[in-house]
C-alpha cells in the first residue's frame, strides 16, 4: 500500500526553464514532508522540507508547495540546470504522532543543456 | 568533517551466508535507520533505532537483524533467511527520531 506516490517516473526539461516534480499522499495525518535528490549509486541528499503549518517553503532555486486539501505537494526548480539531473524522492511522515517516513518511488529529472 | 559512512560500497553474498553491512556516523545523531531500495521502488524501512541499545522493526524486517551498542554505529546483518537480498542498502541518521534524515552513500549487495 503506497502511501506516498510519485506518478511521473521521468521528466525532461530544457536548461533555464522550470522543473515541476509532483508528489501525492493518501494519509491525512502526514504533517511533515521532505524532498531528496539522488545521483546513481549514491545516497539521497536532503533538499528541502515543509511542515503542514505552511503552504510554501523556499530555498534558493528550490520551492516546495503543499496543498493539504488535495494531499499534494510539488517541488519547483527555477531555473533548471544540467547539474539538477537526478532522481528526486519525496517523503512524508506524521511527525508528531511518531510515525515513520514513507518515501515515493522517485522521479528521474533530466535537464537538457 | 561530519557525515555518515557505509562500507563496503559493494558486497557479494553466497547462498546461505550471513553478511554484515557497516554504518557509522559522527554527527552525534540519536536516531539511525536502514532502508532498502529496489529498482523502480521507493525506499523501504528495514529497521530503525531511536537511541542506543534500542531498535524497532520497520516494514520489511524479516531476514535482517541489527544492533545499536554504540551511538555512532548501526550495523545491519542480512541473514540467510532473507531470500531476495540483492538490493541497494541505505543507512540514515537524524538528530532525533522523526527529524530530517541524512543518508550515507549506500552499499550494493549482490548474491552470487
Amino acid at each position: 500500500d503506497q502511501q506516498v506516490k510519485q506518478n511521473s517516473p521521468s521528466l525532461s526539461v530544457q536548461e533555464g526553464r522550470i522543473s515541476i516534480l509532483n508528489c501525492d499522499y493518501t494519509n491525512s495525518m502526514f504533517d511533515y514532508f521532505l524532498w531528496y535528490k539522488k545521483y546513481p549509486a549514491e545516497g539521497p541528499t536532503f533538499l528541502i522540507s515543509i511542515s503542514s503549518i505552511k503552504d510554501k517553503n523556499e530555498d534558493g532555486r528550490f520551492t516546495v508547495f503543499l496543498n493539504k486539501s488535495a494531499k499534494h505537494l510539488s517541488l519547483h526548480i527555477v531555473p533548471s540546470q544540467p547539474g539538477d539531473s537526478a532522481v528526486y524522492f519525496c517523503a512524508a511522515s506524521a511527525k508528531y504522532t511518531g510515525n515513520q517516513f514513507y518515501f515515493g518511488t522517485g522521479t528521474s529529472l533530466t535537464v537538457i543543456p | 568533517d561530519g557525515g555518515i559512512t557505509q562500507s563496503p560500497k559493494y558486497l557479494f553474498r553466497k547462498e546461505g551466508q550471513n553478511v554484515t553491512l557497516s554504518c557509522e556516523q559522527n554527527l552525534n545523531h540519536d536516531a539511525m535507520y536502514w532502508y532498502r531500495q529496489d529498482p523502480g521502488q521507493g525506499l523501504r524501512l528495514i529497521y530503525y533505532s531511536q537511541i542506543v541499545n534500542d531498535f524497532q522493526k520497520g516494514d520489511i524486517a524479516e531476514g535482517y537483524s541489527v544492533s545499536r551498542e554504540k551511538k555512532e554505529s548501526f550495523p545491519l546483518t542480512v541473514t540467510s533467511a532473507q531470500k531476495n537480498p540483492t538490493a541497494f542498502y541505505l543507512c540514515a541518521s537524524s538528530e532525533d527520531y522523526q527529524e530530517t534524515q541524512y543518508f550515507g552513500p549506500g552499499t550494493r549487495l549482490l548474491v552470487l
